[in-house]
């Protein structure tokens, strides 16, 4: 059975980065039937989409966060990560790492999700 | 950017009645269309996918109905533990949106 797991600080500084880990259980970040995505949610409102590596290395990123997220993905570690640059109070939410299939693309596995408040 | 809305942004049910879920897209997305359940301090879980195909171990009184720009997430029976939020999300094109979901809560 996959699980995922996000892990990372849940404080950060204003104008800092953001860093998280996803890591998979229970299966290969290397299967080409799935893509793995971040996924945030503010304090009391709607998901937001980040963006999606495929474990190739190839990225897609929501164009709203203005080129300040990154993905990479470490298959021998069998993870996954995202950095936010430039972070302010507005990018505090629950961080949610998830699986998508690639038949579909609809989310089917989701990590626990993380609270990330960016406060001095 | 495809935007998705979701209505009513709140619907009181009764336990054992019917809920009906609207979603709408900005413009098609044919099918491609998934509806997910987020219960209180939980990450969401797949319903529904292919705006009708219901995920792996899903209950049937859960079904997805629509294609185009309109679609319906049905609850047949409300059980206690389906008073959560409900989003709809798009994926024909990127970037993948979601809607701003509706809470279905205890009439």
């Amino acid at each position: 059975q996959v699980q995922l797991q996000e892990s990372g600080p849940g404080l950060v500084k204003p104008s800092q980065t953001l860093s998280l880990t996803c890591t998979v259980s229970g299966g290969s970040i290397s299967s080409g039937d799935y893509y793995w995505s971040w996924i945030r949610q503010p304090p009391g409102k709607g998901l937001e989409w980040i963006g999606y590596i495929f474990y190739t290395g190839s990225t897609y990123y929501n164009p709203s966060l203005k080129s300040r997220a990154t993905i990479s993905v470490d298959t021998s570690r069998n993870q996954f990560s995202l950095k936010l640059s430039s972070v302010t109070a507005a990018d505090t939410a629950v961080f949610f790492c998830a699986r998508a299939n690639s038949s579909h693309d609809a989310s089917d596995i989701w990590g626990q999700g993380t609270l990330v408040t960016v406060s001095s | 950017e495809i935007v998705m809305t979701q209505s009513p942004a709140t619907l009181p049910v009764s336990p054992g009645e019917r809920a009906t879920l609207s979603c709408r897209a900005s413009q098609s997305i044919r099918d491609s269309l998934a509806w997910y359940q987020q219960r209180p301090g939980r990450a969401p879980r797949l319903l529904i996918y292919g705006a009708s195909t219901g995920a792996t171990g899903v209950p049937a009184r859960f079904s997805g109905s629509g294609s185009g720009t309109e679609f319906t997430l049905t609850i047949s029976s409300l059980q206690s533990e389906d008073f959560a939020i409900y989003h709809c999300q798009q994926y024909y094109s990127w970037p993948l949106t979601f809607g701003g979901g509706t809470k279905v809560e205890i009439k």
